[in-house]
């Protein structure tokens, strides 16, 4: 079946730093979706890309949809505590019923 | 409100016994889907439904059921028959899949299967 390999696993930065992540796939995407998890909750949706190229900002965070429509990339500018979570991405292919999602990327940051 | 819900938030079950887990959502949305999660992992796909009374398996089906009977819930029964059942339960939906936008999950709480 279709994969994403999202990476890092995990990340551990100092507050203030910024923080990329990424997703990439051999297989063509329609949409691909950011969400964050907080522990013991459900993934809460950061941003949803839906044109190849596309560049969105939802405050400091910013999402790209790869122009080869293979990648996406999540990057945090000056991070905050309240960003520690886990990080999903999420695609589409054409045709497809399901989203596929990445495994996670695990943001841990010290004060 | 508009949302997603789910419960309970914890759920506790005995060896042999079958529970069934709630998912509600009253953003008039087609589609509902079941997660499974499990420590330090990603989503793995249990059951979908794309309309009212109907439903698919997704990739981790065995040991489930569904139902889909009312647009706005789509419960989830954790058989005997699931031998580690023990997760993080996930329900989404979405609007209409297979236009754009349209397959846009949104999650619930969650709830929290423990075997006894």
């Amino acid at each position: 079946g279709q994969q994403l390999n999202q990476s890092p696993q995990s990340m551990f930065i100092q507050e203030g730093e910024d923080v990329s992540m990424n997703c990439t796939s051999s297989s063509i995407f329609n949409t691909w979706l950011w969400y964050k998890q907080d522990p013991g909750e459900g993934p809460v949706l950061l941003i949803a890309l839906y044109k190849a190229g596309e560049l969105t900002s939802n405050g400091r965070l910013t999402a790209q949809f790869g122009i080869t429509r293979k990648d996406s990339f999540l990057n945090i500018s000056a991070s905050i505590p309240s960003d520690v979570g886990i990080y999903f991405c999420a695609g589409l292919t054409q045709g497809a019923q399901k989203l596929v999602f990445g495994q996670g990327t695990r943001l841990t940051i010290n004060p | 409100d508009g949302g997603i819900t789910q419960s309970p938030k914890y759920l506790f079950r005995k060896e042999g016994q079958n529970v069934t887990l709630s998912c509600e959502q009253n953003l008039n949305h087609d589609a509902m889907y079941w997660y499974r999660q499990d420590p330090g992992q990603g989503l793995r796909l249990i059951y979908y439904s794309q309309i009212v009374n109907d439903f698919q398996k997704g990739d981790i089906a065995e040991g489930y059921s569904v139902s889909r009977e009312k647009k706005e819930s789509f419960p989830l029964t954790v058989t005997s028959a699931q031998k580690n059942p023990t997760a993080f339960y996930l329900c989404a939906s979405s609007d209409h899949p297979g236009q754009t936008a349209g397959e846009t999950q949104y999650f619930g709480p969650g709830t929290r299967l423990l075997v006894l």
